[in-house]
């Protein structure tokens, strides 16, 4: 099983800021990475897919970069609605497994 | 629209069984592999299991293998989790999940409300 490991837990940072969140997985998983972002009582949201491909209505400011075992999420400038949670997802094996989570918040 | 409406939760005991149902519109049902995911209260995201458009080929996570069985209706659009011998460890919310393309699984762009299944005595 490939274990995604995403850090960090929790990120405090202000609107405006420039956020960056980071996965790792245990092996290889080539592009194979997604990231959701989820808000309490709500389903995930897919933001971006194969590492770097955003989904349908998924602003600019987000974006994905990385392959192999080191990826990357950012946001360039946060907006109020972007504080959640987010989860990076890889589908290159079976099973299909999700990192822990991290949390940004406001600051 | 697509649209992803699960039903079926509720309060079991430990060693239960319940059926959850994922009733699917908006979309050609049979093209789509479909899969489970739940989210234990407070906690992150697991991925439990998919089917193939065709049904043909299904796959469960280590943690529910031989204790759940995922299938699917093409007559009535509905994706089905049958789960048997239930643990604490299963409560969580359900979600049916239908990936952005049909030749890719494990791409989730659609998401149900979920359903809550509780195991306690």
């Amino acid at each position: 099983e490939i274990v995604l490991t995403q850090s960090p837990a929790t990120l405090s940072l202000s609107p405006g800021e420039r956020a960056t969140l980071s996965c790792r997985a245990s092996q290889g998983v080539s592009s194979y990475l997604a990231w959701y972002q989820q808000k309490p009582g709500q389903a995930p949201r897919l933001l971006i897919y194969d590492a770097s491909n955003r989904a349908t209505g998924i602003p600019a400011r987000f974006s994905g970069s990385g392959s192999g075992t080191d990826f990357t999420l950012t946001i360039s400038s946060l907006e109020p609605e972007d504080f959640a949670v987010y989860y990076c997802q890889q589908r290159s094996n079976w099973p299909i497994t999700f990192g822990q989570g991290t949390r940004l918040e406001i600051k | 629209e697509v649209q992803l409406l699960e039903s079926g939760g509720g309060l079991v005991q430990p060693g239960g069984s319940l059926r959850v149902s994922c009733a699917a519109s908006g979309f050609t049902f049979s093209t789509y592999a479909l899969s489970w995911v739940r989210q234990a209260p407070g906690k992150g995201l697991e991925w439990v299991s998919s089917i193939s458009s065709s049904g043909g080929n299904t796959y469960y996570a280590d943690s529910v293998k031989g204790r759940f069985t995922i299938s699917r209706d093409i007559s009535r659009n509905t994706l089905y989790l049958q789960m048997n011998s239930l643990r604490a460890e299963d409560t969580a919310v359900y979600y049916c999940a239908k990936p952005v393309m049909t030749a890719v699984a494990a791409i989730f762009d659609y998401w149900g409300q979920g359903t809550l299944v509780t195991v306690s005595s």
